[in-house]
């Protein structure tokens, strides 16, 4: 099955730029979505086919997708954006939705 | 904007079968491409998708669950349904119903979850 990686943590100053990976082979290919959780509340989508953003998400979240490797980046750091994130893509190979392992951020 | 809430038992025992229901508000749960799908997470730990469901009552289930799982949807009342049998302890994850976009592949609305407790 289709495997999405992340490094499970990235910490970042405030005001400074947080990216986050994600491999998978081949993932260019696909539409990658990314997913931010703060304890205790549910997956919130910030980024949505590689680069779109849903209505209410700071153009500070924006996204990228080539090769093997996604990412998202998170300029201007806030306290705020201190959280889980999870990138996601369904794998029409075997119609399953597939999410990334997971990464904390950590604003220093 | 539509909603989404989990409601089922908090604690079920090993063996036994786990109900959820999702209520959907603020929209229709028969429109067009959206794919009302249930997510888990187990303690600390990343997401999973279980399977999803259509309004007219198609499924398709993650293979690893496959087995135990059966879902089913309710229109008039607004509510689509997990069961989860022959439950273990490895059961034990936060449940989330999620609503997959009609345009694409992303889940764009979620149920706050229920966190699920399997033990005897």
């Amino acid at each position: 099955s289709y495997v999405l990686t992340q490094p499970p943590s990235v910490s970042v100053a405030p005001g400074q730029t947080a990216r986050i990976a994600c491999g998978g082979n081949n993932i260019g290919s696909k539409s990658v979505h990314w997913y931010q959780q703060k304890p205790g509340q549910a997956p919130v989508l910030v980024v949505y086919d590689d680069t779109d953003r849903p209505s209410g998400i700071p153009e500070r979240f924006s996204g990228s997708n080539s090769g093997n490797t996604a990412t998202l980046t998170i300029s201007r750091v806030e306290a705020g954006d201190e959280a889980d994130y999870y990138c996601q893509v369904w794998d029409s190979g075997s119609g399953h939705y597939v999410f990334g392992t997971g990464t904390k951020v950590t604003v220093l | 904007q539509v909603q989404l809430q989990e409601s089922g038992p908090g604690l079920v025992k090993p063996s036994q079968t786990l109900s959820l229901t999702c209520t959907v508000s603020g929209g229709s749960i028969s429109s067009a491409g959206y794919y009302w799908s249930w997510i888990r997470q187990h303690p600390g730990k990343g997401l999973e998708w279980i399977g999803y469901i259509y309004h007219t009552g198609n499924t398709y289930y993650n293979p690893s669950l496959k087995s135990r799982v059966t879902m089913s949807v309710d229109t008039s009342k607004k509510e689509f349904s997990l069961k989860l049998g022959f439950l273990t302890v490895a059961d034990t994850a936060v449940y989330y119903c999620a609503r997959r976009d009609s345009s694409g592949s992303y889940f764009d609305s979620w149920g706050q979850g229920t966190l699920v407790t399997v033990s005897s």
